[in-house]
């Protein structure tokens, strides 16, 4: 069975501050992960793909198969960084994602 | 449309009632997804469609859910006799490509309340 696991509902840190938002999963075979973001009153955005390997807005994130983490982080947190952060997981032959309950993360001036 | 556009963003259902969601995909999106959030959790998955094909019903919760989307590019979820238990949020989402790995667009959502 695909398990996406965000052990943290909130995290809040002060503006500058390193941010590491958890992310661990349970899934047999290679998976893809993601992180997903909402801003307030905003609707629910891709923020990036382990396949790509991408830097969005700061925010990076290796996938770790031998911990089976997905963990996302950024070495200065700014305000505008607060949010709701989905870790997100898609089985290598299907097409739904099995989400995490979600971490806020609360940047504080 | 420039986005993934739902209607309608509230709904107050009572007990019993039946209740139609609709969902517009961004044009040519190949893929639609319908998800229940429930408050404080995460998205889970309902349904798939692939153009007019329904792929994988397997997060439907019961056989009071059903979706359509019978021209391949607008969706109906309905619920019928609903019950308390699906109060949520549903989330729309379309992609261009088959696979989700390259992301989805997400509706910002109907949330529906039964009472």
């Amino acid at each position: 069975a695909q398990r996406v696991t965000q052990p943290e509902k909130l995290l809040s840190v002060f503006k500058g501050a390193p941010v590491e938002l958890k992310c661990n999963y349970s899934y047999s075979g290679s998976p893809e992960l993601f992180w997903y973001v909402q801003y307030s009153r905003q609707r629910l955005q891709l923020l990036l793909r382990h396949i790509s390997r991408e830097s969005i807005k700061g925010f990076t994130a290796d996938l770790n198969k031998g911990e089976t983490s997905f963990h996302l982080k950024k070495p200065f947190a700014q305000e505008e960084d607060s949010a709701m952060y989905y870790c997100a997981l898609s089985g290598e032959y299907g097409n739904k994602l099995v989400f995490g309950a979600g971490t806020i993360l609360r940047v504080k001036s | 449309g420039a986005g993934v556009s739902q209607s309608p963003r509230y709904k107050v259902a009572k007990r019993g009632q039946d209740v139609a969601l609709r969902c517009d995909p961004i044009s040519g999106h190949v893929s639609l997804f319908w998800y229940q959030q429930a408050l404080g959790q995460g998205p889970e998955f309902l349904t798939y469609f692939q153009n007019e094909a329904q792929l994988d019903k397997s997060g439907l919760p019961s056989d009071r859910f059903f979706a359509e989307r019978p021209e391949g590019s607008v969706s109906t979820l309905k619920i019928q006799r609903t019950q308390q238990e699906d109060s949520a949020v549903y989330l729309c989402a379309s992609s261009l490509m088959l696979r989700s790995n390259y992301g989805y667009t997400f509706g910002s959502g109907t949330r529906l309340t039964v009472v």
